[in-house]
């Protein structure tokens, strides 16, 4: 069955980095394109950027241009989020989501979230 | 970056009535495809966003065909025919036109 699956929450210090992972299971990987959206606590939602995972073109917000890689490994099934320089108004819950077709319905596949808090 | 504004900000509805929430854009969202880059997606509490509605009338995989999805342009209305208490929670709608991708700031729907 359909399965995306993210890595445990992060406590990380301003300055520092975190890479967060989404593993897909139960469909074709490379048929789908990711993207990497985070809620900052009791707030609405804000999306970071995208990336097609069968030939690892990318996009990202300006707001995060600079600090975030995002990557896809086709023979794990995983994609990552990598943000640098973290400051405190990174605190958020980050989530992934496949995005592609079933027959010829769209269908999006969401990770459960990560949890990545930054504090001294 | 495209600013998406949605009302009512909050709402109650008996279960077995109708909901609306409302959706603008900053700019209009029909592509020269003939498609409006519109999303609508629900957030129950405690969980992850779920699509509902794409390119502004058209419903995702597995939703209820109790949601539907109408507007074109700048003006985008999602409507749940009949509300069950699974519904409730916040709609959030989202422009895909052009990055940044921007969400709405969402309504919150409650049960009476």
């Amino acid at each position: 069955q359909v399965q995306v699956v993210q890595s445990g929450a992060e406590v990380k210090k301003p300055g520092a980095s975190v890479k967060v992972s989404c593993k897909a299971s139960g469909f074709t990987f490379v048929n789908y394109g990711v993207s990497w959206v985070r809620q900052a606590p009791g707030q609405g939602l804000e999306w970071m950027g995208w990336i097609n995972t069968y030939n690892g073109d990318t996009n990202y917000a300006q707001k995060v241009q600079g600090r975030i890689t995002m990557t896809a490994d086709t023979d794990t099934t995983t994609a990552y989020m990598d943000l640098r320089s973290l400051r405190s108004d990174d605190t958020a819950i980050y989530y992934c989501s496949y995005s592609g077709n079933s027959g010829t319905l769209r269908v999006d596949y969401w990770g459960q979230g990560t949890l990545v808090t930054v504090s001294s | 970056d495209i600013v998406m504004t949605q009302s009512p900000l909050s709402l109650a509805v008996t279960p077995g009535e109708p909901a609306s929430f409302s959706c603008r854009s900053s700019q209009s969202l029909l592509h020269n495809n003939g498609y409006n880059y519109l999303d609508w997606y629900l957030q129950k509490p405690g969980q992850s966003p779920q699509l509902l509605i794409y390119f502004g009338s058209i419903r995702a995989s597995g939703v209820p065909d109790r949601f539907s999805g109408s507007g074109s342009g700048t003006d985008f209305t999602l409507k749940i025919s009949r509300v069950e208490a699974e519904d409730v929670g916040v709609y959030y709608c989202m422009q895909a036109l052009q990055t940044p991708f921007t969400f709405g700031p969402g309504t919150k729907m409650d049960i009476k």
